[in-house]
């Protein structure tokens, strides 16, 4: 298996600009995580999903972000409109949901809003 | 609280020892988990215990629980300059949420 994939691997965007970000999990894992790492806050968990559909958004910043898992096999982060303060690492990460089962994460999405 | 913990930094000479505390919050977490996040990574899963060990050792990897204290070790032996990296301890609560400590940044001095 490829593993948990994230695109893009960079993004470079100016405040006020929509970003898409996307994430492709491990085929037959039924939970997605998004989470967020900076140097200030450590990786702090967005939302996440179980089936495709959202359990736990309370780690979303606020309303301008969203996000989406129409299928098992496709997840997006969006942000609009972006902020300096969203620059960070956005990482997905995906896992089966039975107890033993691990979580394996994508290479992430450097953002750099200016 | 929810807040995982671990020190920040951490140096050791390679070929020595290096020991990596984490505590959690959650005792009736089932599963702690140990990710290694070398720079411009993801996280690579290490090593993981399940709540009913105390001792979970693979090659140099040494793993140590204490669920009264909630205190969990990672123990890297002869370390290497290659060890070096963020290490992450994670629990697995109930909800199958996974929450990550601070991580703490491993420097291996030749």
């Amino acid at each position: 298996d490829a593993g948990v994939i994230q695109s893009p691997r960079h993004e470079v965007t100016e405040m006020g600009q929509e970003v898409t970000l996307r994430c492709k999990p491990i085929s037959g894992h039924d939970y997605l995580f998004w989470y967020r790492q900076t140097m200030m806050r450590g990786l702090e968990l967005l939302i996440y999903f179980n089936n495709n559909v959202p359990i736990d958004d309370s780690g979303m910043p606020e309303d301008r972000f969203s996000a989406k898992m129409p299928n098992a096999s496709f997840s997006t982060l969006k942000i609009q409109p972006s902020e300096p303060r969203d620059s960070a690492v956005y990482f997905c990460a995906s896992a089966r949901g039975l107890a033993n089962e691990k979580l394996f994460f994508g290479s992430g999405t450097q953002l750099s809003v200016l | 609280g929810e807040d995982v913990e671990q020190s920040l930094f951490l140096s050791v000479r390679e070929g020595d020892s290096s020991v990596i505390n984490c505590t959690y919050t959650d005792s009736s977490s089932t599963y702690l988990y140990w990710y290694k996040q070398e720079p411009g990574a993801g996280l690579q899963l290490l090593t993981y215990i399940f709540s009913n060990m105390d001792m979970k050792q693979d090659q140099r990897l040494t793993v140590l629980l204490n669920k009264k204290d909630k205190h969990l070790s990672l123990r890297i032996a002869d370390t290497q300059t290659g060890d070096s990296a963020i290490y992450f301890c994670a629990e697995r609560r109930t909800g199958n949420q996974f929450y990550f400590g601070t991580g703490t940044s491993l420097t291996v001095i030749p």
